[in-house]
Parts: C-alpha cells; sequence; structure tokens
C-alpha cells in the first residue's frame, strides 16, 4: 500500500465550479498536510497547509483534514481558468526534511 | 535572478555522455535538495545538503553524483544514464533542513531540468 494516494486525473471542470481535491494516506504520525500548486514547465509552489487536523481557508481555497479518516481534500470555490496546474498534496512531521507526496492531480479548468 | 535556478531547462543525452545540472538559489537558504518527478509518479527525494553537507542518499544509482561548493550552488552529475532516467529534476532549498512550512520554513522549488536520455 503506498503512503499517500492521490488520483492523478486529469479532472476537467467548467469554470465557476467547485472543485475538490484529496488525498488518502496510511500513517497517522504525520502533522503537516501540505498542497502544493505546479504550473506546466513550473516547479511546485506551496499553495497552503494544514498542522494537525480541521480547515484552513485562504480566499477561494480550503485545505480540510479528516486524520481520523486520513483524508485531506483542498477546495476552490468559484474556479478560475488560471488554476489549471497540477495539485500534489505532500506530508510531514515536525523538523523532518522527508516528505511524503502524492503523485499529483491534474485540473483543467474550461472556459 | 530571484528565487531558485536551474540551468539547463532542457537536456537531450546519449547513455554514453556526461553531463550535468546546475542549481543556484538565491534565497539566503542553507538546505538544497534534488528531486526526481516522474509522470504520474510521487516526487522522489534524492539528494539532501545541509550548509554544504551530503545528509541524505536515498539509495540513488551512483550514476547521478551530486555536488554542492557552497550553500547557493548544487550540482548533479550524470554520466552513463539509462532510458528510465528520463524525468524532470528538480532542485529545491529551504531555510534550514526541514520539509515542513512552519516559522516560513518550506521547501522552494526551481522550474526544473526535462531530462531525455536516449
Amino acid at each position: 500500500q503506498k503512503e499517500v494516494e492521490q488520483d492523478p486525473g486529469p479532472l476537467s471542470v467548467p469554470e465557476g465550479a467547485i472543485v475538490s481535491l484529496n488525498c488518502t494516506y496510511s500513517n497517522s504520525a504525520f502533522q503537516y498536510f501540505m498542497w502544493y500548486r505546479q504550473y506546466s514547465r513550473k516547479g511546485p509552489e506551496l499553495l497552503m497547509y494544514t498542522y494537525s487536523s480541521g480547515n484552513k481557508e485562504d480566499g477561494r481555497f480550503t485545505a480540510q483534514v479528516d486524520k481520523s479518516s486520513k483524508y485531506i481534500s483542498l477546495f476552490i470555490r468559484d474556479s478560475q481558468p488560471s488554476d489549471s496546474a497540477t495539485y500534489l498534496c505532500a506530508l510531514g512531521v515536525d523538523s523532518n526534511y522527508q516528505l511524503i507526496w502524492g503523485a499529483g492531480t491534474k485540473l483543467i479548468i474550461k472556459p | 535572478e530571484t528565487g531558485v535556478t536551474q540551468t539547463p531547462r532542457h537536456l537531450v543525452m546519449g547513455m554514453t555522455n556526461k553531463k550535468s545540472l546546475k542549481c543556484e538559489q538565491h534565497l539566503g537558504h542553507n538546505a538544497m535538495y534534488w528531486y526526481k518527478q516522474s509522470a504520474k509518479k510521487p516526487l522522489e527525494l534524492m539528494f539532501v545538503y545541509s550548509l554544504e553537507e551530503r545528509v541524505e542518499n536515498n539509495s540513488v544509482p551512483s550514476r547521478f553524483s551530486p555536488e554542492c561548493p557552497n550553500s547557493s550552488h548544487l550540482f548533479l552529475h550524470l554520466h552513463t544514464l539509462q532510458p528510465e532516467d528520463s524525468a524532470l529534476y528538480l532542485c529545491a532549498s529551504s531555510h534550514r533542513l526541514a520539509g515542513t512550512p512552519i516559522s516560513g520554513n518550506e521547501q522552494f522549488f526551481g522550474p526544473g531540468t526535462r531530462l531525455t536520455v536516449l
């Protein structure tokens, strides 16, 4: 079993739709739950992160962690074509540089 | 130049060639990382340097040889590669040796070098 499972997509939705991106994981020791966004021909950049469980909101983006289900989500409201990218989840433990990555979900927002 | 830069952006090489990838960070960070990104696979951490000392070598074949001459520069020397080594090679840096973003210590990535081995 992989440590982190993430559907590679592609996920194609119309502009303005609510997007839900998800990862499941197996190791309950993870403390940090990060979402990176990677545009074509660019490196990943940290979009947002959550420590422990709960929700975190930043503009149109909401990150959610359910530690009991070992399930994390990224919601994008009012999706825009500029949100088209690959979204990677990454999980970590405090002070450990070894992040565990999902394979990334390619998201396409159609105008 | 700002952030993390990588050269070349694209590289095509034969299996008998020797080439090097270069990474430079302009962020004043102390830790640098090499990752391999293959299609539909998670990022694979290859090498980690902290204050120019190698702290991680994740069972990477010896045909990949890293070098960190100072805290701003990182190289990946390549020789006798295999076609399965074709991938996007990403360099990253962080303020100190860690992966989690507490206190702004997240990893910042360069744009990568797209490597094709023929």
